[in-house]
């Protein structure tokens, strides 16, 4: 079984820029979760979707956003990059809501010059 | 605020010999807790989970414990493998408010299991 993959591995934008993120859950996952690591900090929680919605975000700015298609697979986009957004961003799936564990993806190392 | 604490940056053991990961936490509405992990430039790895209702699980070599008076709980790797060499975390769920579905990370423990 396939597990969370991820795309791009890495990804190096420009002050200003945006960057898209993408995530595919594993089969039979609906729930996708986005978590960033930066530098020194462990996993900090950004936003959650089941079933094709946000269910709840992170405290993190709006020019953070994404969306679940009906596929399930999901989008992280960072707007208006800055370069503290330099970071790894990883994504995790689970069955749906909140119940049983979260599987990992690899992740996407962003940095922002 | 952090709600959950690896007070331990690192922690070095001899292969064979047990490994304890200790893990604290301040919220009691948490109710599900779970060890991941990971390697360098790999997402992490779920390890083994532990409802607020039990207060042991093992998976092999890996047990975990919880004590809620205390608001502690601990991983066990018994015996340690040079392979186990990896950072730990300590990761926890609340169902209830705003925490809803996502994750509550510590900040890791570094093991290295040496020959």
């Amino acid at each position: 079984e396939a597990g969370v993959t991820q795309s791009p591995t890495h990804l190096i934008k420009t002050r200003g820029q945006q960057a898209t993120l993408r995530c595919s859950p594993i089969s039979g996952h609906t729930s996708v979760y986005w978590y960033q690591q930066a530098l020194g900090l462990g996993l900090q929680f950004l936003l959650w979707y089941d079933e094709g919605e946000e269910r709840n975000r992170g405290n993190f700015p709006p020019r953070f956003s994404g969306r679940q298609f009906p596929n399930y697979s999901s989008e992280l986009n960072v707007n208006a990059l800055e370069l503290e957004d330099s970071a790894l961003y990883l994504c995790a799936s689970s069955l749906s809501g909140h119940r049983g564990e979260q599987y990992f993806g690899p992740g996407t190392r962003l940095t922002v010059t | 605020d952090q709600q959950v604490k690896q007070n331990s940056p690192s922690l070095s053991v001899q292969e064979g010999r047990i490994s304890i990961l200790n893990c604290d936490y301040t919220n009691s509405m948490f109710d599900y807790f779970l060890w991941y992990k990971k390697y360098p430039a790999e997402g992490p790895t779920f390890l083994i989970s532990i409802s607020s209702i039990k207060d042991k699980n093992e998976d092999g070599r890996f047990t975990v414990f919880l004590n809620k008076s205390a608001k502690h709980l601990s991983l066990h790797i018994v015996p340690s493998q040079p392979g186990d060499s990896a950072v730990y975390f300590c990761a926890a769920r609340s169902n209830y408010g705003g925490s809803q579905g996502n994750l509550i990370f510590g900040k890791g423990t570094k093991l290295s299991v040496k020959p």
